[in-house]
């Protein structure tokens, strides 16, 4: 029973363009949800997050944005960078205003940027 | 500086024995967690501890025990290794900064291969 769904497996993109990751997930309770970057024999690395009050959140090139009534969220890196090039990981969270919760992951993204 | 760290980062074992994953953090944090990275890519948890207390455990087989030492440390003894144990184990602690909530450090992973 996956709860935090990443779809696509991978996703190629040239650089300089957009790269767009998707999550869906489907407890309503989660409030928190967090990007994490992984490279190859490395462990994730925490990249954005967002809470479930907000629709959007940016950092330079990278922006998170939540539609909680679909139970769906993104990814937007603009431009995207060969460095770029990792497995994305989406996470999420319940109990945002109590206790540290738990992270469900989905399974991950593999982004390869081209130059 | 590493902030969290784990040995050995490979591990290649035969079926029946016994091992330990060791890990450190020195970020000062009060939680930490193991996860195992499956074949099909899932990041699952194992277990947290929190100020030496096992405080989640999601029905992993008792052949796993984790162990703190101290705040710092939180090891993973595993007993009687199966061929399903090969996998990549990451550790991670937990932390609080502003405006980032449930933020996970994880270590590089250690790749235990049964066989």
């Amino acid at each position: 029973d996956q709860q935090v769904k990443q779809n696509s497996p991978s996703l190629s993109v040239q650089e300089g363009r957009i790269s767009i990751l998707n999550c869906d997930y489907t407890n309503s309770m989660f409030d928190y949800f967090l990007w994490y970057k992984k490279y190859p024999a490395e462990g994730p690395t925490f990249l954005i997050s967002i809470s479930s009050i907000k629709d959007k959140n940016e950092d330079g090139r990278f922006t998170v944005f939540l539609n909680k009534s679909a139970k769906h969220l993104s990814l937007h890196i603009v431009p995207s960078q060969p460095g770029d090039s990792a497995v994305y990981f989406c996470a999420a969270s319940a109990n945002y205003g109590g206790s540290q919760g738990n992270l469900i992951f989905g399974k991950g993204t593999k982004l390869s940027v081209k130059p | 500086d590493t902030a969290v760290s784990q040995t050995p980062k490979y591990l290649v074992t035969q079926m029946g024995n016994d091992k330990s994953i060791k890990c450190e953090q020195n970020l000062g944090h009060d939680t930490m967690y193991w996860y195992k990275q499956d074949s099909k890519k899932f990041l699952k948890i194992m277990f947290s501890y929190n100020n030496k207390e096992l405080i989640i455990n999601e029905t992993v087989p008792n052949r796993f025990s984790p162990k703190s030492p101290d705040k710092a440390h939180l090891n993973l003894h595993i007993n009687s290794l199966e061929l399903g144990d090969s996998a990549v184990y990451f550790c991670a602690s937990i932390g609080e900064r502003e405006g980032i909530h449930n933020e996970q450090f994880f270590g590089p992973g250690t790749r235990l291969t049964v066989l």
